[in-house]
């Protein structure tokens, strides 16, 4: 089974401080996604990243920025965390073509920012 | 741009009764379509997905969905809901988003609440 695996389930941050968010796959999956869900608006689509050191922007970027150094890893970080990053944050991985989209989900990370 | 929408915020069934979820899309094109799952504490996992072909699609734990060209639909149904269904369910459509990025978009989610 594809397993999609979030270093954290609970993450509590203060104002301003430098937060990383790991996501790691075992299936050599090309794709990684990072998707934050807010009640009432779904799941929207922050980065992905098609192979090792590429990333493109989803829908929402703003105050966020990804690493892939490797390919089974995928780390988002938030720079300087504001309380409007408070948010459930999910991490996906596919593999290429039409099978983008058929994504494999972590648990996801409930981070919370005071 | 492609978009979706999910009607219900929030549906209650007995346990027994047979359960519909709405999915209306938008797309230019003939899309993809996807159904996923959310359990409590739980990532997302795919239902069941429609590519092409037969427009009535089976996917996993007993779930079906048709799609309707003409309604811009892709309904969620189950003949007899378990209490384990109470979850939150997702449409998704994927559509090619410049270039060669595929992009799934998804809807807000309907919330399932299984009354025993």
């Amino acid at each position: 089974d594809v397993k999609v695996t979030q270093s954290s389930r609970y993450l509590v941050k203060r104002t301003g401080e430098k937060v990383f968010l790991e996501c790691v796959q075992d299936m050599d999956h090309e794709n990684m996604f990072w998707y934050r869900q807010d009640p009432g608006l779904g799941l929207r689509l922050i980065y992905f990243s098609y192979d090792v050191k590429m990333k493109e922007k989803g829908d929402i970027p703003e105050g966020y920025s990804v690493s892939r150094e490797k390919k089974e890893r995928f780390s988002l970080i938030l720079e300087s965390a504001s309380t409007n990053q408070t948010s459930m944050y999910l991490c996906a991985s596919s593999t290429l073509g039409i099978a983008t989209y058929e994504q494999y989900f972590g648990p996801g990370t409930r981070l919370t920012v005071t | 741009a492609q978009s979706v929408t999910q009607p219900d915020i929030h549906i209650t069934v007995s346990e027994g009764a047979s359960l519909e979820l709405r999915c209306n899309y938008s797309y230019g094109a003939t899309p993809y379509l996807f159904w996923y799952v959310q359990s409590p504490g739980q990532g997302l996992q795919l239902l069941l997905k429609y590519f092409s072909g037969d427009t009535l699609v089976q996917g996993i734990k007993g779930f079906e969905a048709e799609f309707k060209r003409s309604q811009s639909s892709f309904n969620l149904r189950k003949p007899s809901v378990h209490w384990s269904d109470a979850a939150e369910y997702f449409c998704a459509v994927g559509a090619k988003s410049g270039g060669s990025n595929y992009k799934l978009t998804f809807g807000k989610g309907t919330l399932l609440t299984v009354n025993p």
